[in-house]
């Protein structure tokens, strides 16, 4: 069962455009989402993290936006650039009890100048 | 500070053969995870260790797979024998007590053959 559904699985994108990457989650339980950042051969880093309380959430060029109803959440890049290009993972889970991150399966972005 | 730090990087193995992968997870960090990442997905969780303790193991196929981390600090994932499908990114993950955030080691690409 696949608990956190990514799209889409790739993105071109033109320098200076806005990228926008989605997820949907089925567990109401979660209470955290983040988006992490995967370059080839590195470790996925954290971007930008948003908790179920608030809609949206800005941090530069980056921005979570999330829908609690609908149960969906997604991530904007804005003023895309060619160092943007990497793979993004949505994922999702509990606050408390330090629980393991439910990842979707990622997005390659690439940005093209 | 320094980040997570795995080794080997790299290992290259023959089908049936045993392997071992080390982490070091950021100092002061209780909580350790062990995920898997297959070729073109997320990462999916292995194990999770507080402290010393192995609290979610239930993903972790033991009949090959063990892992242990001695003194709550360092640890060590074993695969005993390695099948073909064992082929991926093994990554170590640590996360302080009430944080949110897990930091990725670099991680161990394993290729079965």
């Amino acid at each position: 069962q696949q608990q956190v559904k990514q799209s889409p699985q790739s993105l071109i994108v033109q320098k200076g455009g806005i990228s926008i990457i989605n997820c949907a989650y089925e567990n109401t339980a979660f209470d955290y989402f983040p988006w992490y950042q995967q370059f080839p051969g590195k470790g996925p880093a954290l971007l930008i993290a948003i908790r179920p309380d608030v809609s949206e959430k800005k941090e530069g060029r980056f921005t979570i936006s999330f829908n609690k109803s609908a149960k969906q959440f997604s991530l904007h890049i804005m003023d895309s650039q060619p160092g943007d290009s990497a793979t993004y993972f949505c994922a999702a889970s509990k606050r408390s009890g330090n629980t393991p991150l439910v990842f979707g399966k990622g997005t390659r972005l690439s940005v093209i100048a | 500070e320094a980040g997570v730090v795995q080794s080997p990087r790299y290992k290259i193995i023959e089908k049936k053969q045993p392997v071992a992968f080390w982490c070091n997870p950021i100092s002061g960090h209780n909580t350790l995870y062990w995920y898997r990442q297959n070729l073109g997905q997320g990462p999916e969780l292995l194990i999770r260790y507080e402290n010393e303790e192995a609290v979610d193991d239930s993903q972790l196929p033991k009949d090959r797979f063990s892992a242990e981390r001695l003194k709550g600090v360092d640890s060590t994932l074993k695969i005993q024998p390695a099948e073909l499908g064992d082929s991926a990114v093994y990554l170590c993950a640590s996360m302080s007590w009430g944080s949110n955030e897990q930091f990725f080691g670099p991680g161990t690409r394993l290729t079965v053959l």
